[in-house]
């Protein structure tokens, strides 16, 4: 049974460009959620996916995008990097109600932006 | 708002010494609970959540941690440490009617020799 899978697992990218990183989550999960790591630090939720909608947003700016698939897979969108955008984007899948489960992540993609 | 705070941002044992990571929440509602580790240049992997049932949750890796309230305190704990276990700890938090989790700053456990 595969897990969570991230592609690509790392990418450079330039200030001003934008970039799509994608997510496919445990089999039997219909939740995604996207996290950013900043080094140092744990991760920051960015927002969740359910039944292809956003269903909860944390405090980050419209740069950042996503969408969900049929498939229950997803893409984290980013638009006009900034320097301060460089950091592991994981990303986390989970079904059923809640976190009773708990939530399974990815290995991450990790984005550096020059 | 929900938070999480994590004492100690390094913590040293030696191999076969008694592991204690700190981790104190904050929460309006029931909350769900949750420790996980990140190995260098890896993602999270669950170790153990309270969701709960018993309050003496038992994880992988030999791992548990006890849920108290009137301490809003998580703490997770290992009877003797491992080489293997030397990595970064988050715990989390998470409101029982969302999954978004809140997470710590992270304690980065060294074991040595």
């Amino acid at each position: 049974d595969a897990g969570v899978t991230q592609s690509p697992t790392h990418l450079i990218k330039t200030r001003g460009q934008q970039v799509t990183l994608r997510c496919s989550p445990k089999s039997g999960h219909d939740t995604v959620s996207w996290y950013q790591q900043a080094l140092g630090q744990g991760p920051q939720f960015i927002f969740q996916y359910y039944e292809e909608e956003e269903r909860q947003r944390g405090n980050f700016p419209d740069r950042f995008s996503g969408h969900q698939f049929p498939n229950y897979s997803s893409e984290l969108n980013v638009n006009a990097l900034l320097l301060g955008d460089s950091a592991l984007y994981l990303c986390a899948s989970s079904g059923g109600p809640g976190l009773s489960y708990g939530a399974f992540f990815g290995q991450g993609t990790r984005l550096t932006v020059v | 708002a929900q938070s999480v705070t994590q004492l100690g941002s390094h913590v040293s044992v030696s191999e076969g010494a008694l592991v204690l990571l700190r981790c104190n929440y904050s929460s309006s509602v029931p909350p769900y609970l949750f420790w996980y580790v990140q190995y260098p240049n890896q993602g999270l992997q669950l170790l153990l959540k309270y969701t709960s049932a018993a309050t003496l949750v038992k994880g992988i890796n030999g791992f548990e941690a006890e849920f108290k309230k009137s301490e809003t305190s998580f703490h997770l704990t290992k009877p003797s440490a491992h080489m293997s276990d030397a990595a970064e700890y988050f715990c989390a938090v998470s409101d029982r009617g969302f999954q978004k989790l809140v997470f710590g700053t992270g304690t980065r456990l060294l074991v040595s020799p």
